[in-house]
């Protein structure tokens, strides 16, 4: 079984421009999770779509946005970047029973460099 | 709210000798618990989970965890550390209950080192 796929694996930007990221999840996953693993500031959550939804989102501005696609593939979008925004972005899927129970599988992640 | 406090930002052991990284955490609910282990550069690798069932958990490659209420910890544990044991290890919580659903809230780390 496959696991969960992100791409690319690396991207370069400048500071402005936009970034997009993209995640597969496990076959049969309805939910997927965002997370931001920048340096010295650990892992920390974006955003959570299932069915399509965005069903909630951690303490990030507007410019980071995404969406869920039909067949449950995702995208991370992040506007006007800036250095910060330089880190490890992993998705993660799920079944979709809901984050309280449900375990989520990792990819690999992308690692975004702003210049 | 939930939160999840990692003890050690390092913890170094001898081969053969037993792991312990210890976690503590926070929830106004019912809460999930997780152990994932994170190489140098790759994704993250679910260890182990607690969801209310049995307090002591076994995870993948020899790995266990205990969960003590009174404590409010979750501590990981195994009996004899392996070199490919070396990365970095984190503790996580995820509440569900409230009404709300924040994702999971991950601990900083521990940096496992693994002296031969």
């Amino acid at each position: 079984e496959a696991g969960v796929t992100q791409s690319p694996t690396h991207l370069i930007k400048t500071r402005g421009q936009q970034a997009t990221l993209r995640c597969s999840p496990i076959s049969g996953h309805t939910s997927v999770y965002w997370y931001q693993q920048a340096l010295g500031l650990g892992l920390q959550f974006l955003l959570w779509y299932d069915e399509g939804e965005e069903r909630n989102r951690g303490n990030f501005p507007p410019r980071f946005s995404g969406r869920q696609f039909p067949n449950y593939s995702s995208e991370l979008n992040v506007n006007a970047l800036e250095l910060e925004d330089s880190a490890l972005y992993l998705c993660a899927s799920s079944p979709g029973r809901g984050p309280g129970t449900d375990t989520q599988y990792f990819g690999p992640g992308t690692r975004l460099t702003v210049l | 709210a939930q939160s999840v406090t990692q003890l050690d930002s390092h913890v170094s052991v001898s081969e053969g000798t037993p792991v312990l990284l210890r976690c503590n955490y926070s929830s106004s609910y019912s809460p999930s618990l997780f152990w994932y282990v994170q190489h140098p550069n790759k994704g993250l690798q679910l260890l182990l989970k607690y969801t209310s069932a049995a307090t002591l958990v076994k995870g993948i490659n020899g790995f266990e965890a205990e969960f003590k209420k009174s404590e409010t910890s979750f501590h990981l544990t195994k009996p004899s550390a392996h070199m490919s044991d070396a990365a970095e290890y984190f503790c996580v919580v995820s509440e569900w209950g409230g009404g709300g659903a924040d994702g999971l809230t991950f601990g900083k780390g521990t940096h496992l080192i693994i002296q031969p």
